[in-house]
């Protein structure tokens, strides 16, 4: 199985603050890497997949990149609705795994 | 515009028997593989199982091999997930997610549904 590791677990920032969270995979998963935001009680939402293309409704101050190993997922200007925990998920081979999940809060 | 909703969640005992379903709405079933996902209380996302969009194929993770088995309807818009043999580490909100299909896998999902809380206690 793919393990994928998110860092951090958790970050406190600022309104306004760009914000950088990063995934790692233990293979090579080309751009197989999607990022999903979810707030407490609610459902995940789905903000990017193929690592950098945005699902259709994400505002653009969410962006993705990388590829094989390495991905990251940057918030450009964090707003009070951001403040959410987010999720890294592989979807090149079965079975699809998740990050651990980094919470980010307000400082 | 696209809904899924989630139902069939509940108290559970050990050993025991429940069966999850969604209802999708606002696109073509047809087209699209179906996922469940499980967050068990305080903790984080787990992927369960797919369906393929025809129906041809079905994946699960290791610890629900055997046990579980996902189906769909078509002529209802409705995925199941039918739970056997269910412990208490089942124990979770369970999410119903659409996915694209490609050539190569039904694995890129979008939409997710609300979810449906299973208790699986003596």
């Amino acid at each position: 199985d793919i393990q994928m590791t998110q860092s951090p677990s958790s970050l406190s920032a600022s309104v306004g603050d760009r914000v950088t969270i990063s995934c790692r995979a233990s293979q090579d998963i080309s751009n197989y890497l999607a990022w999903f935001q979810q707030k407490p009680g609610k459902a995940p939402k789905s903000l990017i997949y193929a690592a950098s293309s945005l699902q259709s409704g994400v505002p653009s101050k969410f962006s993705g990149s990388g590829s094989g190993t390495d991905f990251t997922l940057t918030i450009s200007s964090l707003q009070p609705e951001d403040f959410a925990t987010y999720y890294c998920q592989q979807y090149n081979s079965d079975p699809l795994t998740f990050g651990g999940g980094t919470k980010v809060e307000i400082k | 515009q696209v809904q899924l909703v989630e139902s069939g969640g509940g108290v559970v005992q050990p050993g025991r028997s429940l069966r999850l379903s969604c209802v999708v709405s606002g696109f073509s079933f047809r087209s699209y593989g179906m996922h469940w996902v499980r967050q068990a209380p305080g903790k984080g996302l787990e992927w369960v199982a797919v369906i393929w969009f025809d129906g041809s194929k079905e994946q699960y993770v290791d610890s629900v091999k055997g046990r579980f088995t996902i189906s769909r309807d078509d002529s209802k818009n409705t995925v199941f997930l039918e739970m056997n043999s269910l412990r208490a580490e089942d124990t979770a909100v369970y999410y119903c997610v659409r996915a694209h299909c490609s050539s190569r896998s039904c694995y890129m999902v979008d939409y997710w549904g609300q979810g449906t809380l299973v208790t699986v206690s003596s």
